[in-house]
């Protein structure tokens, strides 16, 4: 079965500090996409990145960086020099064969000024 | 501007009536789809639509009901089946093919019922 796991409910951080949000998943394809999306307090979902599974690079946008480790099934999220617009609930979610996706449960993310 | 739009923004129902939610885009995507998400929980897909005149329920498809007569549209319609219907509902949009399947999603609808 495919499955997508977010551990962390929730976190606070203080504004500044870097934070690291956790996405374990599971498939038996070979082929797949994982996803990371936003979900600000307006409620709309805003897509961050994507990735297919043959890309274990690295990506660096800004103050987003996501790794993607196919040996432990993650693909985790960071924010470096958080700041107070980065609050948010984030969502992980992976691709099946069908092109649906089957979502985590959501890490909210509070930055404290 | 390309996007998707829904209205309206925040619904009231009362018990027993149906309700029609609208979904409209303009990205000339094959792919539509309708999630409910409650408070604090993550998104639960109610129906989905590849192509036009075809739909296939999701997860949670009963008490919902969906069309697709055009490409840009696909209202959802909360009947008085549905027994908890008070949920925050997205629609999403996905163009059709292997490389571009993100999902791109509307400000979504609050639906309470009084």
């Amino acid at each position: 079965a495919q499955k997508v796991t977010q551990a962390q409910t929730e976190i606070s951080v203080v504004e500044k500090e870097d934070v690291t949000l956790d996405c374990v998943y599971e498939t038996r394809d070979t082929t797949y996409y994982l996803f990371w999306y936003k979900q600000p307090p307006s409620g709309e979902l805003v897509f961050l990145i994507r990735r297919n599974s043959f890309d274990e690079q690295n990506e660096i946008s800004g103050r987003y960086s996501w790794n993607f480790q196919k040996s432990t099934s993650s693909f985790n999220f960071t924010i470096t020099a958080s700041q107070v617009v980065d609050s948010a609930v984030y969502f992980c979610a992976l691709s099946d064969s069908n092109y649906q996706l089957i979502w985590g449960a959501g890490t909210k993310l509070i930055i404290k000024p | 501007d390309g996007g998707i739009t829904q209205s309206p923004k925040y619904l009231f129902r009362k018990e027993g009536q149906n309700v029609t939610l609208s979904c409209e885009q303009n990205l000339n995507h094959d792919a539509m789809y309708w999630y409910r998400q409650d408070p604090g929980q993550g998104l639960r897909l109610i129906y989905y639509s590849q192509i036009v005149n075809d739909f296939q329920k999701g997860d949670i498809a009963e008490g919902y009901s969906v069309s697709r007569e055009k490409k840009e549209s696909f209202p959802l319609t909360v009947t008085s089946a549905q027994k908890n219907p008070t949920a925050f509902y997205l629609c999403a949009s996905r163009a059709y093919g292997t490389r571009y399947n993100e999902q791109f999603f509307g400000p979504g609808t609050r639906l309470t019922v009084l």
